[in-house]
């Protein structure tokens, strides 16, 4: 299993600049979410999804879209790029509700708005 | 706001030594959960422990929760200088409103 996997691992945006942060699992997880990390402030919940077809908001869902077409891939886009956007970016996934909620974590991208 | 909060923020120790670090929360939860990240790199799993638990261990690893006082402590012990990285306590919600929210993390630096 590759576990989980994020690309790119760096972009370098303009504001204003539109990209998509690709995320994807092998492990057949319903769970799936993204995190932000900012220095001081821990990881914070953008978006999640709880299977295919069915996404909600996190704590800091604005600048964000998220979709969830299938089991395996859970896509970040953002729309229109600003500077507060810079961070490193986390995506997770897990089993729901089946007693095991461990989160799978992939290695990060690292986005910097300019 | 941030479900979990860690305390310490920081926390500083010699090799050999033992480290506590706290988190409290603020809704009922499923579970709690404690993650590791070294420098630079993804967080890694550490242990679960379920609401209705009190307390689990995991090698040098004990964490205890407490639901009446929505508070969880992580233990640490004989600690080493690759245990420096920072711990965050994370919470998951069940149900409808299923999802993990993180804290802000604790800072373990051991000295060697």
């Amino acid at each position: 299993n590759a576990g989980v996997t994020q690309t790119p691992k760096f972009q370098v945006l303009k504001t204003g600049q539109s990209m998509t942060l690709q995320c994807a699992q092998d492990m057949n997880h319903e769970y799936m979410s993204w995190y932000r990390q900012d220095p001081g402030m821990g990881l914070r919940l953008i978006h999640y999804s709880v299977g295919a077809g069915i996404t909600d908001q996190g704590e800091v869902p604005n600048g964000y879209n998220v979709s969830r077409s299938t089991t395996e891939d859970f896509p970040l886009r953002l729309l229109s790029a600003a500077p507060s956007q810079t961070s490193v970016y986390f995506c997770a996934s897990s089993y729901r509700d089946r007693g095991t909620d461990t989160q799978y974590f992939g290695p990060g991208t690292r986005l910097t708005v300019l | 706001s941030q479900q979990g909060e860690e305390d310490p923020q920081a926390l500083s120790i010699q090799e050999g030594e033992n480290a506590t670090m706290n988190c409290s929360y603020k809704t009922s939860i499923n579970n709690l959960q404690w993650y590791r990240q070294n420098s630079g790199r993804g967080l890694v799993h550490l242990i679960l422990i379920r609401s209705n638990e009190r307390e689990k261990h995991s090698g040098r690893l004990r964490v205890t929760l407490d639901t009446s006082k929505k508070s969880s402590s992580l233990l640490i012990t004989a600690s080493r200088a690759a245990d420096t990285a920072s711990y965050f306590c994370a919470t998951l919600t069940g149900g409808s409103n299923y999802k993990l929210t993180f804290g802000k993390g604790t800072l373990l630096t051991v000295n060697p």
